[in-house]
């Protein structure tokens, strides 16, 4: 089975500053993985997924995110963020598209 | 495309009371999600269906709680009788699972409140 590890539940930053949210994932297997966001009272949008191939990841909002196998870590990044950045961030994996596990989630609070 | 249709958006009602929540799925998708978010336990799986079929309810908490999925273009998360510990947020996901590897679309949620 996978499992992940969402080690920060939340994350207060002030705004145009650089932020890293934090996944590390179990799995046996190769996994696909996966970051969502969550806006107040929405569903869960999907940011940037890794597949296969470069192990870095360019998503929407200019977040992106990098794959390291070897510390089976998923880290999700963005230099400079915004107000709207605001919101709650699931990291996600699945094995075979089927059963996908997601974190316990990360708020983001950009601060003014 | 409208995306994933829940319905309705908010549910107030007294436990012991039957309880539907419904959804639409993206047209051509043909993998759906049942996913329920709570404070204290984050998001479950409850159950999924491929092709209309139910594959996995192993998430699915009692015999209170059951899901039907009658056609591609509809799926009924049932609880029956409900209960105050049923308060949270339903989801409802879907996917295309023909060729590419699709991730998951989720709706805009049902949020159920048990009195």
């Amino acid at each position: 089975a996978q499992s992940v590890t969402q080690l920060d539940s939340q994350v207060p930053v002030f705004e145009e500053a650089p932020v890293e949210l934090r996944c590390n994932y179990s799995s046996s297997v190769s996994v696909y993985l996966f970051w969502y966001v969550q806006y107040p009272n929405q569903g869960l949008q999907l940011l940037l997924k890794y597949l296969s191939g470069s192990t870095l990841v360019k998503g929407i909002n200019g977040f992106e995110a990098e794959f390291n196998k070897s510390q089976t870590s998923f880290h999700l990044r963005k230099p400079s963020v915004h107000i709207s950045d605001t919101a709650e961030y699931f990291c996600a994996v699945s094995r075979n598209f089927n059963k996908f596990y997601f974190g316990s989630g990360t708020k983001l609070n950009v601060k003014p | 495309d409208a995306g994933v249709i829940q319905s309705p958006r908010h549910e107030v009602t007294e436990m012991g009371q039957e309880v539907t929540l419904r959804c639409k799925p993206i047209s051509g998708h043909n993998s759906l999600f049942w996913y329920r978010q709570t404070m204290m336990r984050g998001l479950e799986l409850l159950i999924y269906f491929n092709n209309n079929v139910p594959i996995d309810d192993s998430g699915m908490p009692e015999d209170r709680f059951s899901a039907k999925m009658p056609n591609a273009s509809f799926s009924t998360l049932k609880i029956q009788p409900s209960e105050p510990r049923d308060s949270a947020v339903y989801f409802c996901a879907s996917s295309n699972r023909r060729g590419n590897n699709s991730p998951l679309h989720f709706g805009n949620g049902t949020r159920l409140t048990v009195t």
